[in-house]
């Protein structure tokens, strides 16, 4: 099984330039997620979804956007990158909120992103 | 605001020793999750730990939930090198990232076992 599948794996960029990391998994679950990881920081959420059609700011939105037109995909766009941006991207999966007890979150294995 | 702390941030020990991480917090949650992350690679979850006392074991690793649901450790019996990675526990927080409730997570344990 794939589960979730990140893509790109690594990506550099310039500042101002904008790109698109892609997210998609194959569980048919209705949560997504995108974090960020700064070393020593931990997880942080920039936007989740709870299904198609519908998504909503986590604690650090500013700078981003989603979009979520399908089950399976959860693409998250950064417009005008920033050196604060520079970051590890996880996307994330679940099959009901993730504060149930019984629907642990799926990761993918991350973006590693650098803003020069 | 740090919700969730936890100790140590790093830890180096030889392969056989015991160990405990701690993960604590002055608020509430509906249930803890721990999660283990190797370099280049998104967290595995572990364990989910939903009632307060609640003890849970996984080989070699032992799961506790405090009474008030507030903390959380994990403990590993007899390390090895394969248990070498970043611990995360997590929180689950209604109202927390949204009306829906997301989980929090804290900044993590390094360990590193040596053989």
């Amino acid at each position: 099984n794939a589960g979730v599948t990140q893509t790109p794996k690594f990506r550099i960029l310039k500042i101002g330039q904008s790109m698109t990391l892609q997210c998609a998994q194959d569980m048919n679950h209705n949560y997504m997620y995108w974090y960020r990881q700064d070393p020593g920081m931990g997880l942080k959420l920039i936007y989740y979804s709870v299904g198609a059609g519908i998504t909503d700011k986590g604690e650090v939105p500013n700078g981003y956007n989603v979009s979520r037109s399908t089950t399976e995909d959860f693409p998250l766009r950064l417009e005008l990158a920033a050196p604060s941006q520079t970051s590890v991207y996880f996307c994330a999966s679940s099959y009901s909120t993730g504060v149930a007890y019984n629907s642990p979150l799926h990761f993918g294995n991350g973006t590693r992103l650098t803003v020069t | 605001t740090q919700l969730l702390e936890q100790s140590p941030q790093f830890l180096s020990i030889q392969e056989g020793e015991n160990l405990t991480v701690y993960c604590n917090s002055s608020s509430v949650f509906s249930s803890l999750q721990w999660y283990r992350q190797e370099p280049g690679e998104g967290p595995v979850l572990l364990v989910t730990v939903v009632t307060g006392g609640e003890v849970k074991k996984l080989k070699r690793l032992t799961f506790q939930f405090g009474d008030a649901r507030k903390d959380s450790s994990l403990h590993i019996t007899a390390a090895q090198p394969g248990d070498t990675g970043l611990y995360l526990c997590a929180g689950g927080k209604m109202n927390y990232g949204g009306s829906q409730g997301n989980l929090i997570f804290g900044k993590g344990t390094k360990l590193s076992v040596k053989p």
